[in-house]
């Protein structure tokens, strides 16, 4: 099946500094990814929509400049959290459609962002 | 907001099968029934999707009722590694659409 890889697992940074989050497509091309959070003891909230090429769509509530997605190419997404303070600490996920596909969506394992 | 409705845990014992059920009445006519789940702290995992037949694969079944307002995931023989939070979601097959994870089921299967 199709594997989506996430870079790092697991992160921890100190207050005010950004990180960036890989999604990566192992082995299929991906025109559009999506990125999640998931905060403990609750469900996956969707972000962001990222489609290949072309600027972000933001879910309502979501800073656009605070979470900065970039799409360059069909087997890579970032996202850069910016300026992170300790309420940004999540669990980010992604996930991606295959290219051409029947619109099956593939999940990465998952990056822990601990902000100090 | 999701479109379905989950009892928010469920236990099975090992070996036995688990029935999961989701309510969504208010699905459309295009719209398609997907299952994930997802093991504490790795991301979601498909399992199974149908819009109208009943489906089966090697994980699991799906029976979608007539009047497609509500499903079922079974796994036929449930083991320890099939402790989960298990999610129903409607959505349209559509490119670029994502999927809307509600609250899910918690499902906890003991020996």
């Amino acid at each position: 099946g199709a594997v989506v890889s996430q870079h790092p697992s697991w992160v921890i940074c100190k207050s005010g500094t950004s990180v960036k989050i890989e999604c990566r497509s192992l082995d299929f091309q991906a025109t559009t990814m999506f990125w999640y959070r998931q905060f403990p003891k609750q469900s996956l909230m969707l972000m962001a929509t990222s489609n290949e090429g072309s600027k972000a769509t933001y879910e309502q509530g979501v800073e656009k400049d605070k979470f900065l997605i970039n799409h360059a190419s069909l087997t890579l997404s970032t996202l850069t959290v910016t300026s992170a303070h300790p309420e940004d600490s999540s669990f980010y996920i992604c996930s991606a459609r295959v290219a051409g596909g029947d619109n099956e969506q593939f999940f990465g394992p998952g990056t822990r962002l601990t902000v100090l | 907001d999701a479109k379905t409705t989950q009892p928010p845990s469920m236990d099975c014992a090992e070996g036995r099968a688990a029935n999961l059920p989701c309510n969504h009445s208010t699905i459309s006519g295009n719209e398609y029934v997907y299952w994930y789940r997802q093991i504490h702290s790795q991301g979601p995992q498909y399992i199974i999707h149908g819009l109208k037949n009943n489906e089966t694969n090697e994980m699991a079944s799906l029976i979608i009722t007539e009047d497609r307002k509500s499903s079922t995931l079974i796994l036929p023989h449930a083991t320890l590694r099939d402790t989960a939070v298990y999610y129903c979601i409607v959505r349209v097959n559509q490119a670029g659409t994502a999927l809307i994870f509600g609250k899910g089921t918690t499902l906890s299967v003991s020996s």
